[in-house]
């Protein structure tokens, strides 16, 4: 079966621009987390969705970061004003286990966003 | 001072090495995973570990709860196994916390 797959794989784009990234979870999957990785810094947790609750946006940076997903299918993670600071690889996980058990999440190949 | 801190930083070693990579954290945990980042961003989980030590195949993760300290070992190293080893807890008040990773070279 198909993983989790995010698009686009690159993104390049202006600071002040708005960008969209895509996350396609594996079937099934009622979890669901997007990751920021800076260049030289370890993951940062952003968002997690779980079925139809209330997502956990501890993790989101600013105001200019938000994320949607309905039901248990497709996620985008939105970021509004692109700075530069936002470079970073995003990575998106899906899992049918229990909050935060690495062990059970599927990591996606990841976005990589450049700022100019 | 980060809360996850791994060590070393970068490891170039020759195939056939014992490799020790090792994760010091300053929070109270409930779980410490390993993970593996290949080239092209994806992440594997290796080990989730509470406490003791976990074997599998060539690799080996131990953990000392009292010390807050882990260590993943790599017996009989090969060039497949470079990638960059990620350490991350899971704080006791529910948030995940990331090392920055190892990056690991192993030369044939």
């Amino acid at each position: 079966g198909a993983g989790v797959s995010q698009s686009p794989s690159n993104k390049v784009t202006e600071k002040g621009k708005d960008v969209e990234l895509r996350c396609d979870p594996i079937s099934g999957h009622t979890a669901l987390y997007w990751y920021r990785q800076r260049l030289g810094q370890g993951l940062e947790f952003l968002i997690y969705f779980q079925g139809n609750s209330a997502p956990d946006k501890s993790g989101l940076p600013s105001d200019r970061f938000s994320a949607e997903r309905t039901g248990e299918s497709v996620s985008t993670l939105t970021i509004q004003r692109t700075q530069q600071e936002d470079s970073a690889v995003y990575l998106c996980a899906s899992s049918s286990g229990v909050r935060f058990s690495l062990g059970t999440q599927y990591f996606g190949p990841g976005t990589r966003l450049t700022v100019l | 001072k980060n809360e996850v801190e791994q060590s070393p930083q970068n490891l170039t070693a020759q195939e056939g090495e014992f490799i020790t990579i090792n994760c010091s954290y300053s929070v109270g945990i409930s779980a410490l995973h390993w993970l593996q980042q290949h080239p092209g961003g994806g992440i594997v989980s290796l080990f989730m570990l509470s406490s003791g030590k976990k074997k599998h195949g060539r690799l080996i993760a131990t953990i000392n709860i009292q010390e807050k300290h882990s260590s993943l070992h790599i017996t009989a190293s090969h060039p497949r196994d470079s990638a960059v080893y990620i350490c991350a807890v899971r704080s006791r008040d529910d948030k995940i916390i990331f090392g920055k990773g190892t990056r690991l070279h192993i030369l044939p």
